[in-house]
């Protein structure tokens, strides 16, 4: 079975430009998460999702990010305009109702310039 | 506030030799807990789990976890470790009905040959 899969695996942009990270969750999972993981800060929870609608997203930073999820097989999370405190990985992860257990992606590396 | 401590960023042991990672929280009533492993360049994975039950919790790839409410530790350990089992290890505390889990800063791992 497939995992939790995310694109781009790098992106490399300059300062301003617009960032859009995807995630296709396990099929049947009812939740997805994005999260950046930093040096300085670890692993951050950004936003989550159930049955497609945005339950907490409090994490999320400021306006500049954004995330959606138009279905269940399918999720973005944007930076606009993206900024160099912005480089991180970000981690997308899925599961299936309340069972404790998160699929992670293998992480987009964002790097800005 | 829920909080996760790893008091130890780095650790390098012998192969073959035994391993305990220390993982201590902070929460009010009993909280879910969980061990994940993430290899270089990829995502996290599950290790084990404790939600209830006992208290001596086994996982995967040989590794167990006790959860030891009167120290607040939930700590990670294996007798013999691999060459393979070089990577970073997070703990994570979290709580029933919610996805907010917290992540441990990470407890980075060399074994020597």
């Amino acid at each position: 079975d497939a995992g939790v899969i995310q694109s781009p695996r790098h992106e490399v942009t300059e300062m301003g430009q617009e960032v859009t990270l995807r995630c296709k969750p396990i099929s049947g999972h009812d939740y997805l998460f994005w999260y950046r993981q930093t040096m300085m800060r670890g692993l951050e929870l950004l936003i989550y999702f159930n049955n497609n609608v945005p339950i907490d997203d409090s994490g999320m930073p400021e306006d500049r990010f954004s995330a959606k999820m138009p279905n269940a097989s399918f999720s973005t999370l944007k930076i606009q305009p993206s900024e160099p405190r912005d480089s991180a990985v970000y981690f997308c992860a899925s599961s299936f109702r309340v069972t404790g257990e998160l699929f992670f992606g293998e992480g987009s590396r964002l790097t800005v310039l | 506030a829920q909080s996760v401590t790893q008091p130890d960023i780095h650790i390098t042991v012998s192969e073959g030799a035994s391993l305990e990672l220390r993982c201590n929280y902070s929460y009010g009533a009993t909280p879910y807990l969980f061990w994940y492993v993430q290899s270089p360049g990829q995502g996290l994975q599950l290790l084990l789990k404790y939600f209830s039950g006992d208290t001596l919790v086994q996982g995967i790839k040989g590794f167990e976890a006790e959860f030891k409410r009167s120290q607040s530790s939930f700590n990670l350990r294996k007798p013999s470790v691999h060459w393979s089992d070089a990577a970073e290890y997070f703990c994570a505390v979290g709580t029933s009905g919610t996805y907010k889990y917290i992540f441990g800063t990470g407890t980075r791992l060399k074994v020597l040959a």
